[in-house]
């Protein structure tokens, strides 16, 4: 069964340093997201991404963050000048798109960032 | 904005007995689904069920059941026969079909222990 893979699982910066998460969607999903979920609190939307652009992001999503998918397969999430506040699980998804029949979410395993 | 609300922190089931974790959401939309994943410790995000908002059915996949309420913007989710493997993490999702991004918006979760 296809399902989404992220490396690494466990990533430790010291704070200020960029940090690149990797995602590797669904083959032929269309949708792809990043969520971030501070530890014992809930799972947020950071930014949606379509048509090789950011369709949504959210409020969290500010301009130290960015995504791109840079050769078809991989989806990368890059934090330029990392927080403490940024130390959190980063899930990637992917979702197909069509046929839009159960709108389901394909999560990847997760990528623990810990900011020192 | 769309908001989803899990107004139990915690809910505690015997093995073998059944669990009602509760959701709520608000939404103008007429058109979304709605999920119920696990997070067990290894914080993977596993699917349990999703509903289809045009559908009147309640889904249904084994021991685990909803109760949707459209009217009244319910979406509880029953479990039978409780297992220990089924203590976790239990989060509701929205998903909206009108803005074109299909994000997910999470509840603060519910995390469920099952008594031996």
């Amino acid at each position: 069964e296809p399902e989404v893979t992220q490396t690494p699982s466990h990533q430790v910066t010291q704070m200020g340093q960029e940090v690149i998460l990797r995602c590797v969607p669904i083959s032929n999903h269309l949708y792809f997201y990043w969520y971030r979920q501070i530890l014992g609190q809930k799972v947020e939307f950071l930014v949606s991404f379509y048509n090789n652009e950011i369709s949504e992001k959210s409020e969290i999503f500010d301009d130290q963050f960015s995504v791109e998918r840079p050769d078809g397969s991989n989806f990368t999430l890059k934090i330029r000048s990392t927080k403490l506040e940024d130390s959190a699980m980063y899930f990637c998804a992917s979702l197909a798109g069509t046929p839009l029949i159960y709108n389901e979410q394909f999560f990847g395993p997760g990528t623990r960032l810990t900011v020192l | 904005a769309q908001t989803v609300t899990q107004s139990q922190p915690e809910m505690s089931v015997q093995e073998a007995e059944t669990v009602t974790l509760s959701c709520t959401y608000d939404t103008s939309e007429s058109d979304y689904y709605l999920f119920w994943y696990k997070q067990p410790p290894s914080r993977q995000m596993i699917l349990v069920i999703r509903q289809e908002a045009y559908k009147q059915q309640n889904a249904t996949e084994n021991r685990f059941s909803v109760n949707f309420q459209k009217a009244a913007k319910s979406f509880s989710l029953k479990i039978s026969d409780s297992q220990l493997g089924d203590a976790a993490m239990y989060f509701c999702a929205y998903s909206g079909r009108t803005s074109g991004t299909y994000k997910y918006i999470f509840g603060t979760g519910t995390r469920l222990k099952v008594l031996a």
